[in-house]
């Protein structure tokens, strides 16, 4: 069955510290792997995404992911966070054809000044 | 540039209630798609279209109802509201294979 897990429903670190969200995926074809945030009561924002090529990709917001196949993994990662990136951040999954995608739980950031 | 515009933002309804949440994009965009979400449990995918007069079942369509007659618009139909269809809806477009979707603001409703 095709799915998404986050594993950490809720993360907290201290301004300026590096981040790293997990993000592990069960897809039978070749998997199209997004992020996106969400801040309380809007929309989602696209941070990334892989399609094919380069495995680690670059995003807005000083964003990174890294693909990797042999551990159905898309990680997104950030050097050093900002009191401004508490939000809800979610991975999915998608298909090419048809435009659906498959979200994990999501993971709530929290920033500590 | 509009992009995905939903309306309304907010709406209460009562049991057994009909409503159209309402969706419209700019961009020429072929796929469009409704989803649902709600606390713990990410976005869920309700309809989906990959084109005007195409449209198909996601994880949780029972309840709900859609149509395509235009590229540009694609409704969302309550039939007889429930209290478990309270949630925030999202409708989302992208465009051909490869392109990601862009989402709208989201409508915010409650059922009584």
């Amino acid at each position: 069955a095709q799915s998404v897990t986050q594993p950490d429903i809720h993360i907290t670190v201290s301004e300026g510290a590096s981040l790293e969200l997990r993000c592990n995926y069960s897809y039978g074809a070749t998997p199209y792997l997004f992020w996106y945030v969400q801040s309380p009561g809007q929309g989602l924002q696209l941070l990334l995404k892989y399609f094919s090529g380069d495995t680690l990709v670059q995003g807005i917001k000083g964003f990174e992911a890294e693909f990797k196949r042999s551990q159905s993994s898309f990680n997104l990662r950030k050097p050093s966070v900002h009191w401004s990136d508490a939000a809800e951040y979610f991975c999915a999954v998608g298909s090419s054809n048809t435009g659906k995608l498959i979200f994990g739980q999501g993971t709530t950031l929290q920033v500590k000044p | 540039n509009a992009g995905v515009t939903q309306t309304p933002k907010f709406q209460v309804l009562k049991t057994g209630q009909s409503m159209t949440l309402q969706c419209a994009q700019d961009m020429n965009h072929e796929y469009m798609s409704w989803y649902r979400q709600d606390p713990g449990m990410g976005l869920r995918l309700i309809h989906y279209s990959v084109g005007a007069g195409i449209t198909d079942q996601g994880e949780v369509p029972n309840g709900y109802n859609v149509s395509r007659s235009t590229t540009e618009d694609f409704p969302l139909r309550l039939l007889s509201a429930a209290p478990s269809q309270t949630s925030v809806y999202f409708c989302a477009s992208k465009d051909r294979e490869n392109q990601p979707q862009h989402f709208g603001d989201g409508t915010r409703l409650s059922i009584l």
